[in-house]
């Protein structure tokens, strides 16, 4: 599966669109785009994926760039519960062994 | 309804002892994992089962042995725990092995002295 480049950690003042960037610039073109997050002392969260089109759910939007290389998660309206890590992981869809790398992530802090 | 629920929360116990960890979900999916997160935060597969058989199996010590007595249910048995097996065990389920959604519980830390 490609690798996935984040930003260590970024803040996001509360009520404010939280914009986390990801580059996958070797992604493949069977390969989605997936993101989690991890609150504090919790499991993963799974939060949206796709493969060429932006995604929206109740939780976030997906856009991804024309040439797929890289993708941005936005959570519209942050609030304080959404301080977490936040990982970017690329996997090949639709096939077996559905192993999950989880790589450092991004650190969103909600600023009060 | 807890979605994917592990027990214990907490394992404290010596080197050298054997513990279990249980989980089930009752999401009604195919496939279950049993991930690692140690002290740095580092989160890793280490296996996978599918309809009750083992789908992955990353390198991880045989001490560590999973268990499936069905689908709803993934089991982690491990044996002559050492120092460096403490770390907080996370287990998950898909609706199958070929979806990328996983669900994860809310994780045993496991503390070995």
């Amino acid at each position: 599966d490609a690798k996935t480049t984040q930003p260590p950690s970024m803040d996001c003042a509360e009520g404010r669109a939280a914009n986390l960037p990801c580059n996958h610039s070797t992604i493949s073109g069977n390969e989605y785009v997936y993101w989690y997050r991890q609150i504090h002392s919790q499991g993963p969260q799974y939060i949206i994926h796709g493969l060429k089109n932006n995604e929206t759910n109740e939780m976030a939007s997906l856009i991804i760039t024309e040439d797929r290389k890289s993708s941005t998660l936005i959570l519209p309206h942050a609030t304080l519960r959404d301080t977490a890590v936040y990982y970017c992981i690329v996997r090949v869809g639709g096939t077996g062994a559905n192993n999950l790398f989880f790589g450092t992530g991004t650190r969103l802090t909600v600023i009060p | 309804d807890t979605a994917v629920s592990q027990t214990p929360k907490y394992l404290v116990t010596q080197m050298g002892n054997d513990k279990s960890i249980k989980c089930e979900q009752n999401l009604g999916h195919d496939t279950m994992y049993w991930y690692k997160q140690d002290s740095k935060k580092f989160l890793k597969i280490m296996f996978s089962y599918n309809n009750k058989e083992l789908i992955i199996n990353e390198t991880v010590p045989n001490r560590f042995s999973p268990k499936s007595p069905d689908k709803a249910h993934l089991n982690l048995h491990i044996n002559s725990l050492e120092l460096g097996d403490s770390a907080v065990y996370f287990c998950a389920s898909s609706q199958d092995h070929r979806r990328g959604e996983q669900y994860f519980g809310p994780g045993t830390r496991l503390t070995v002295t």
